[in-house]
């Protein structure tokens, strides 16, 4: 059936590191790809959307490029800070454009 | 306005208890949405509303029960629920099918 995959956490970092968070997904057709950031005690945010293939989403500092060779969506910035602390969610939108299909969960701690 | 408000914050109910979820958005969004999220899982799709009508129920016991009323609102009605549907209930809108989500902060539920 459909799905996606992050890789586990928590990912821990300090300030000015690389990120970079894996999403593979399973899914018919070639569905619209999102990132959702939830910061603690707080439901979640948009953070970058793709909706076709070789997209690049990208947001205060975040990119993903939809790719569909490898049917992936890979969420990096190039210099993470503390504030970036928090729950990012890889999610499809299955073909009918009605039903977000969520991976696990990624937590990312960044160390001053 | 691009928010979507629920109410209250934070519930905690005994078993024989009715309560209410209140969520609301005046984005002129035609869908929207109940997931729960239990600790350190990703949101669950529960209901969807399409311009005001029920079209996804996902095998959601009775004692959940959503309602809504008009365009720019959903409730939750909760009756006689357990111990284990203690968790966050979060909102969602969207301006209509195929497109990206907003969620609102979340009702954290405890249910004694």
């Amino acid at each position: 059936g459909d799905s996606v995959t992050q890789m586990e956490g928590p990912v821990t970092l300090s300030e000015e590191a690389f990120l970079t968070i894996n999403c593979t997904y399973t899914a018919t057709g070639y569905p619209s790809l999102f990132w959702y950031v939830q910061y603690p005690g707080e439901g979640l945010q948009l953070l970058l959307k793709a909706t076709k293939a070789d997209d690049k989403g990208s947001n205060k500092g975040f990119e993903a490029t939809y790719r569909k060779e490898t049917t992936s969506f890979h969420l990096e910035k190039g210099s993470v800070q503390v504030s970036d602390s928090a729950v990012y969610f890889c999610a499809y939108l299955n073909n009918a454009g009605n039903m977000l299909t969520f991976g696990g969960g990624t937590r990312l701690m960044v160390k001053p | 306005d691009t928010e979507v408000t629920q109410t209250p914050k934070h519930l905690v109910m005994g078993m024989t208890n009715k309560k209410s979820l209140k969520c609301e958005q005046h984005m002129g969004h035609r869908a929207m949405y109940w997931y729960k999220q239990k600790a350190k899982k990703p949101p669950e799709l529960m209901f969807v509303y399409s311009y005001e009508k029920l079209s996804i129920n996902e095998s959601v016991p009775s004692r959940f029960s959503p309602e809504c009323p008009n365009s720019s609102l959903l409730n939750l009605h909760l009756h006689a629920l357990q111990p284990e549907d203690s968790a966050l209930y979060l909102c969602a809108s969207s301006p209509a099918w195929g497109t990206e989500a907003f969620f609102g902060q979340g009702t954290r539920l405890t249910v004694v």
